[in-house]
């Protein structure tokens, strides 16, 4: 089992509709959980983080943690074309909080939006 | 202010050769940490300063090193380099160790073995 698992892609939405991303983790002691935009070619960009059970909304962006079940999402409302990248998934803190600065990632989510 | 700056941007080097790449962190961040990425996967931890400590290693081989400055800037060092060494390599600092920090990366050394 992979320690972090993302959704298959890539993910095609129409512009204006709702983008789910999702990603499963193993490290049941996991704090943290990051999500990051990757556009082809360049480094990844911190969207946002969580580490409380719940939502977390940050204008179109809203991440989503259940510890329980051990999975974190991420939904973007009102896709727009400059919204298609690679989405990855990111969590840190396990192991007992030994672990904080240690990024375990997805393999990735490549989100297309298309007109 | 200056975000996480690494260079080279791009480097060419040959089988068995050395390299240094080299990340400077947001000012006042004071962990640095190291990822490898190859194409169409998602970075993989090397390893992680914090306070010119090392506090974590990742699954790679000891021709793999590095180090932090007392500026908490950081060198990582690959000796006799492989083809599959070839990658995105990928500096990130963080002001501090938590669950309440973020992570903020650089722009990347593409690495490319020959």
């Amino acid at each position: 089992q992979k320690e972090v698992e993302q959704n298959s892609g890539p993910l095609s939405v129409p512009e204006g509709a709702i983008a789910s991303l999702n990603c499963t983790y193993s490290d049941r002691g996991s704090q943290s959980f990051f999500w990051y935009r990757q556009y082809s070619g360049k480094s990844p960009e911190l969207i946002m983080f969580i580490y409380s059970n719940g939502d977390k909304e940050d204008g179109r962006f809203t991440a989503q943690l259940n510890k329980a079940s051990q999975y974190v999402s991420l939904l973007i409302r009102d896709s727009q074309p400059s919204d298609s990248a690679t989405y990855l998934c990111a969590v840190t803190g396990g192991a007992g909080g030994t672990s904080y600065g240690k990024l375990t990632f997805g393999q990735g989510t490549i989100l297309t939006v298309h007109p | 202010d200056a975000g996480v700056t690494q260079s080279p941007t791009h480097l060419i080097k040959t089988r068995g050769q050395q390299v240094t790449l080299r990340c400077s962190p947001i000012s006042g961040h004071k962990s640095v940490s190291w990822y490898q990425q190859v194409l169409g996967q998602g970075p993989q931890f090397i390893f992680q300063y914090y306070e010119k400590e090392e506090r974590g290693r990742g699954n790679f081989p000891d021709r793999f090193s590095a180090r932090q400055f007392p500026n908490y800037s950081s060198e990582l060092n690959v000796n006799a380099l492989l083809l599959g060494d070839s990658a995105l390599y990928l500096c990130a600092s963080s002001f501090g160790q938590g669950r309440d920090y973020g992570y903020t990366f650089g722009s990347g050394t593409r690495l490319t073995v020959v």
